[in-house]
């Protein structure tokens, strides 16, 4: 199948500080790449949809000014957890569809960020 | 409000026999249905999916059915290997797939030898 590379797959920061997770496919052009964030235990819940050149679509409950999405090629888009907190310690995990009729989304390895 | 529920947190199988995971869903407005194997700090894998028209689709050792008036779909693994052992989830999109997934909880699969 067709490569996502996430990278970092570790990160501890300190409270306060701007993390960036990037999200890479390899072998392919993705016009939509999705992100996820999972807690220990629980299943992957969808943060938002980024689309190549426009802005992305959070879900629900998801703070957009605290998790900003840049999808500005075909081949990346990055996550940047903002004012990082505590409660931002997490799984992050995205994936990338490579055409807009295609529906099987291949994932990245994941970034477990740890806020201290 | 789960949309998708994966009601067994997990399941222990003897190698060689068949493994069944299931999976519920709720949003009528799902139309693909995908299973992801997924080991610790790792990303998850594609595993195998079945669009709303179908009632089955097969791959080796995996088969996934579907039954939508109960809106209940399941995998099958036959036989179960030792290398089956994972956390697996069940995922759904509406719109053919266009739309994100929602995932269940994950059921963890335990092959014993």
């Amino acid at each position: 199948g067709a490569v996502v590379s996430q990278h970092p797959s570790r990160v501890i920061c300190k409270s306060g500080t701007s993390v960036k997770i990037e999200c890479r496919s390899l072998d392919f052009q993705a016009t939509t790449m999705f992100w996820y964030r999972q807690f220990p235990k629980q299943s992957l819940m969808l943060m938002a949809t980024s689309n190549e050149g426009s802005k992305a679509t959070y879900e629900q409950g998801v703070e957009k000014d605290k998790f900003l999405i840049n999808h500005a090629s075909l081949t990346l888009s990055t996550l940047t957890v903002t004012s990082a907190h505590p409660e931002d310690s997490s799984f992050y995990i995205c994936s990338a569809r490579p055409g807009i009729s295609d529906t099987e989304a291949f994932f990245g390895q994941g970034t477990r960020l740890t806020v201290v | 409000d789960q949309q998708v529920k994966q009601n067994s947190p997990s399941l222990s199988v003897q190698e060689g026999r068949i493994s069944i995971l299931n999976c519920d869903y709720t949003n009528s407005m799902f139309d693909y249905f995908l299973w992801y194997k997924k080991y610790p700090a790792e990303g998850p894998t594609f595993l195998i999916s079945i669009s709303s028209i179908k009632d089955k689709n097969e791959d080796g050792r995996f088969t996934v059915f579907l039954n939508k008036s109960a809106k209940h779909l399941s995998l099958h693994i036959v036989p179960s290997q030792p290398g089956d052992s994972a956390v697996y989830f069940c995922a759904a999109s509406a719109g053919g797939g266009a739309d994100g997934l929602t995932f269940g909880k994950g059921t963890h699969l335990i092959i014993q030898p």
